[in-house]
Parts: C-alpha cells; sequence; structure tokens
C-alpha cells in the first residue's frame, strides 16, 4: 500500500526565515509526486509536478526538489501570505490514477 | 478558462439521509476524481471517472457512489449518512489518456456536517 509521510506537522517561522518541507513516501513505480497549497476551509491548489529523482521546480519563493525515497519543498525568505497547509502526494498513474496525500505541514510565518 | 466548481458550499444532514454533491470540471477535462478529507487530515481517495466509467475506487463502502455526465460534470452520492461522513468533499479534475499522470486541480470543496 502506498503511503506518504510528511513532516514537521507544523512549523513556525518569522518573516524571512527559510526553511524546508519533507515527504517521504514508499509507492512501487511512482509515476508523479505533487504538492498542493491548501488555506482554511479551501480546496488545494495547485504548485509543482515532479516526476523522476533529481528533479527540480521553483515558484516564487518555493522550490521542490525531488529524490528515490522523498521530496523537500524549500520556502525561501517567506512572507506571511505563505501561510498555508502544505500537502503532498503520489501517483502510480495505474488505473483510477488516485492521489495518495500525506497529512500535510501546517506553516505558520509571522510579520 | 472556467475552474473547478461544487456545489453545495456547506450542507447539514442527518445520519441516516442522503446526499447529492455536485461537481463541474475544468474546461477541457475529462476526468473527475472525489475524495474525502476530515478536519486537519490529508484528502482520501473515493473514487475516480474517466469518460463516463468509474476508473479506480479507494477503501469507501458501496453507499459511497458516482456518476458522471456526457458533459463530464459529476455527482457524489453518499446513501445512509453515518456522523463519521462529516467532512470536507472534494472534486479535482484532469485532462487524462496515453502521456502519464496529470495533475488534478481541486474544487473549493463541500462542507458535509452530519448531525
Amino acid at each position: 500500500e502506498d503511503q506518504v509521510t510528511q513532516s514537521p506537522e507544523a512549523l513556525r517561522l518569522q518573516e524571512g526565515e527559510s526553511s524546508s518541507l519533507n515527504c517521504s513516501y514508499t509507492v512501487s513505480g511512482l509515476r508523479g509526486l505533487f504538492w498542493y497549497r491548501q488555506d482554511p476551509g479551501k480546496g488545494p491548489e495547485f504548485l509543482f509536478t515532479l516526476y523522476s529523482a533529481g528533479e527540480e521546480k521553483e515558484k516564487e519563493r518555493l522550490k521542490a526538489t525531488l529524490t528515490k525515497k522523498e521530496s523537500f519543498l524549500h520556502i525561501t525568505a517567506p512572507k506571511p501570505e505563505d501561510s498555508a497547509t502544505y500537502l503532498c502526494a503520489v501517483t502510480r498513474g495505474a488505473a483510477g490514477n488516485k492521489l495518495t496525500f500525506g497529512g500535510g505541514t501546517r506553516v505558520l510565518v509571522k510579520p | 478558462e472556467t475552474g473547478v466548481t461544487q456545489s453545495p458550499t456547506h450542507l447539514i444532514k442527518t445520519r441516516g439521509q442522503q446526499v447529492t454533491l455536485r461537481c463541474s470540471s475544468q474546461s477541457g477535462h475529462n476526468t473527475v476524481s472525489w475524495y474525502q478529507q476530515a478536519l486537519g487530515q490529508g484528502p482520501q481517495f473515493i473514487f475516480q471517472y474517466y469518460r463516463e466509467e468509474e476508473n479506480g475506487r479507494g477503501n469507501f463502502p458501496p453507499r459511497f457512489s458516482g456518476l458522471q455526465f456526457p458533459n463530464y460534470s459529476s455527482e457524489l452520492n453518499v446513501n445512509a449518512l453515518e456522523l463519521d461522513d462529516s467532512a470536507l468533499y472534494l472534486c479535482a479534475s484532469s485532462l487524462d489518456g496515453a502521456g502519464g499522470p496529470r495533475e488534478q486541480f481541486f474544487g473549493p470543496g463541500t462542507r458535509l456536517t452530519v448531525l
């Protein structure tokens, strides 16, 4: 069974204090790893897709990287508007193309 | 380009009742997936519809059922509601086919409360 574990569960940062979120996964035949941002009471917002180990993607202050066992989401010089829950999900791309999500990391950036 | 929409936004039901949730997929997308998200947890896959056929199901009982229509919109039906069914129900659409998994775009969700 596919498993995704995110750490830490919660992260409090000062504005400008860079940090990294971890997503470790156990999946047979990974076809894709996805990062989403979710604000309270709203649906997840797509951020990145990573397909193979060594791949990196960037968007504003966020950078996602992928190895064979885990992915990292680096937040550089965060601002209060980066406060959200960040979700990681994997898919084997088999029938159903279901996403298996981790529990998320709640990030709070204080001014 | 219109994003994924869901209705209603909020819903309150009592135990044993039935509920229907609706989702309109993003323009051009042919696949709809449904997820259940309990408070403080990640979304859990319920099932997926591709071109009007069920295309994979998670660990949910048969009282969770769905439909996809020719315009690729979708419904999630839950019978015999239980207290544990209280959650945020998320619909996601994607453009699937040859070429591997594509990113899924989520709607705002329907908050279901079962009393």
